[in-house]
């Protein structure tokens, strides 16, 4: 069964300590891995799209990358306004569906 | 342009009404989907257009009914809800069949009294 695992469920970090996000999946064939933020009563907002172990991609203070069981979000020198929930979400081939984790809140305090 | 616009952004609806919820992209996506949003959950699938026919079902009751009248409109139809389907309900739409990322639209909170 495809099934998305995050760590830690909330994260409460100093602005400027950085830290990382962990996503553990077990899909049978990922096409692809997925990030979002969400904010408090609005939709998932897109941040990266991974394929292959090995694979990074960077944004702003934001940095993911991918192994063969694991993603990381890691965040360099967060400020407050990095506080949000962060969704990790896989899809297997032949399925448009997304298999969605529970996600990790995140609070930066200034 | 990411944008998925839907309305109205909050509704409040008895269990006897009937309403309707939209959804419009003008990114030239191919595909569109409906997500149900708990509080602290993360977003549960519900109805997936391919193309203008529906491709999933996620075995959602039938007093929730999808339409697409074209490819860059989806609706939601609702009807003799319960309590315990005050949601957040969320549109997203992505170039189509691949791993391509879906973009999410604001969503819509709905209560039903």
């Amino acid at each position: 069964e495809d099934q998305v695992t995050q760590s830690p469920e909330a994260l409460r970090l100093q602005e400027g300590e950085s830290s990382s996000l962990n996503c553990s999946y077990t899909v049978s064939g990922l096409r692809g891995l997925f990030w979002y933020r969400q904010d408090p009563g609005k939709g998932p907002e897109f941040l990266f799209t991974l394929y292959s172990a090995g694979e990074e991609k960077e944004k702003e203070r934001l940095k993911a990358t991918l192994t063969k069981k694991e993603s990381f979000l890691h965040i360099t020198a967060p400020k407050p306004e990095d506080s949000a929930t962060y969704l990790c979400a896989v899809q297997a081939y032949n399925t448009d569906k997304l298999i969605f984790g529970t996600g990790t809140r995140l609070q930066v305090f200034p | 342009d990411t944008e998925v616009t839907q309305t109205p952004k909050h509704l409040v609806m008895g269990m006897t009404n009937k309403k309707s919820l939209k959804c419009e992209q003008h990114m030239g996506h191919r595909a569109m989907y409906w997500y149900k949003q708990k509080a602290k959950k993360p977003p549960e699938l519900m109805f997936v257009y391919s193309y203008e026919k529906l491709s999933i079902n996620e075995s959602v009751p039938s007093r929730f009914s999808p339409e697409c009248p074209n490819s860059s409109l989806l609706n939601l139809h609702l009807h003799a809800l319960q309590p315990e389907d005050s949601a957040l309900y969320l549109c997203a739409s992505s170039q189509g069949q691949g791993a391509v990322e879906q973009y999410f639209g604001p969503g819509t909170r709905l209560t039903v009294t």
